[in-house]
């Protein structure tokens, strides 16, 4: 069974970093791209970021550009999200989901990890 | 970016009753390799997105089959036959055919 698990949300304040961890099961992570979204509270989803099965390549979302870094240990079966210089505007629930090769779209989704920006 | 709007934003259905969501993009969807890439996700309350859908009509393994989706080119819906109490929460459209991936704004399913 595919299970994608979170980690590493919580409060930090404007300019602050944070990582966030996706521990992925149930099938080989390193044949996948993997991706994150995210979610305001009450709102939609916004595409933030994804990164392909040898890392070669990695994509943002303009709104996160230069502020967040996606990255991926395949020996830990695990995929992070690092992010820096973190505003109101990024409080939301993170969710990492795997790439469904050739369809284009994310077929399975974690449960999510909330950040909160405040001080 | 590619632009989805989905209508209508609340649809309060009445249990055994049909429900039809609209989508629709400000471009084509049509991939220059022949494919259309568009997905449709449910969201119940207080959970993660599950897909049910993918390239307009494909529907995901588990997923009833009164959910169905139909549509091309700038135009899509996604279709529930007769709805059910476990059919409440919101439903997204997200094409994956330019970049990035966008999401329509989600459409509540509520029951009457």
């Amino acid at each position: 069974e595919v299970q994608l698990v979170e980690s590493g949300g919580g409060l930090v304040q404007p300019g602050g970093s944070l990582r966030l961890s996706c521990a992925a099961s149930g099938f080989t992570l390193s044949g996948y791209w993997m991706h994150w979204v995210r979610q305001v509270p009450g709102k939609g989803l916004e595409w933030v970021s994804r990164i392909n099965g040898d890392s070669r390549k990695r994509h943002y979302a303009d709104s996160v550009q230069g502020r967040f870094t996606i990255s991926r240990d395949n020996a830990k079966n695990t995929l992070y999200l690092q992010l820096n210089s973190l505003r109101g505007e990024d409080t939301a629930v993170y969710y990492c989901g795997r790439d469904h090769y050739g369809y284009n779209s994310i077929d399975y989704w974690g449960q999510g990890v909330l950040i909160s920006v405040s001080s | 970016d590619g632009v989805v709007t989905q209508s209508p934003l609340s649809l309060p259905v009445t249990l055994g009753q049909p429900a039809s969501i609209s989508c629709r993009s400000s471009q084509s969807l049509a991939h220059s390799d022949g494919n259309t890439y568009l997905s449709w996700f449910q969201q119940r309350p207080g959970q993660s997105p599950r897909r049910l859908i993918y390239k307009v009509s494909n529907r995901d393994s588990g997923v009833p089959d009164r959910f169905s989706g139909s549509g091309s080119g700038t135009d899509f819906t996604l279709k529930i036959s007769r709805v059910e109490a476990e059919d409440v929460g919101i439903y997204y459209c997200m094409q994956g055919t330019h970049w990035p991936w966008t999401f329509g704004q989600g459409t509540k399913v509520e029951i009457k």
